[in-house]
């Protein structure tokens, strides 16, 4: 069966520090991967999309998304945390016309 | 920007009555998607449409809630009757081609049923 899997619910992490929420799926091969950041009261928003064409996708707001085949991960990434980075991330895969989406990490930027 | 509507963002009424909730897609996309979210449950896929014909409805509990897009330019979720464990955000996305594609979200409608 697919599934997505986030393996952190909570993530708290220092003004200035590196971000690293951690997506893994299952599949016998490869899906269409997104991240989305939903930011309170509002909807859904892209972040980036991988699809095959590059193992690093870059996004918005200076995120990044490395595609590991051999690990099965697609962990999302930023340098620097900055305080408005504070939100809930969702990892969301796609095969078949089955849309999976994975629980949710919710990301708390300490000052 | 083009923008996903969703009306009205907030509901409040008693168990029973019937909901309806709209969905105005960003002009040109063919995929609308229905989604609810509460603390419990996390995000859930309801269903979906692809050029208006539902493509996955499997999980919308198919007794009480119902999706339509009577066209282009509308969906609508209704429930009836209304339950309190119907509490949640609903969201409307809308996208292009499968959903393999981004989707782009509506702001959701708050829905409490007393």
């Amino acid at each position: 069966a697919q599934s997505v899997t986030q393996l952190d619910s909570h993530v708290s992490v220092s003004e200035g520090t590196p971000v690293l929420l951690r997506c893994n799926y299952s599949s016998s091969y490869s899906p269409s991967l997104f991240w989305y950041v939903q930011h309170p009261n509002k909807g859904l928003q892209l972040l980036l999309k991988y699809t095959s064409a590059a193992t690093l996708v870059k996004g918005i707001n200076g995120f990044e998304a490395e595609f590991k085949k051999s690990e099965t991960s697609f962990h999302l990434t930023k340098p620097s945390a900055h305080m408005s980075d504070a939100a809930e991330y969702f990892c969301v895969g796609y095969r078949d016309d089955k849309i999976i989406f994975g629980k949710g990490t919710r990301l708390h930027i300490l000052p | 920007d083009a923008r996903v509507t969703q009306t009205p963002r907030h509901k409040v009424t008693e168990m029973g009555q019937e909901v309806t909730m709209r969905c105005q897609p960003i002009l040109g996309h063919n995929t609308v998607f229905w989604y609810r979210q509460t603390m419990m449950q996390g995000l859930e896929l309801l269903a979906y449409f692809r050029n208006r014909a539902p493509l996955d409805d499997s999980g919308m509990p198919k007794d009480r809630f119902s999706a339509e897009m009577p066209d282009a330019t509308l969906a609508t979720l209704k429930i009836q009757p209304s339950e309190p464990r119907d509490s949640a955000v609903y969201f409307c996305a809308s996208g292009t081609g499968t959903g393999d594609q981004p989707q782009h979200f509506g702001d959701g409608t708050r829905l409490s049923i007393l």
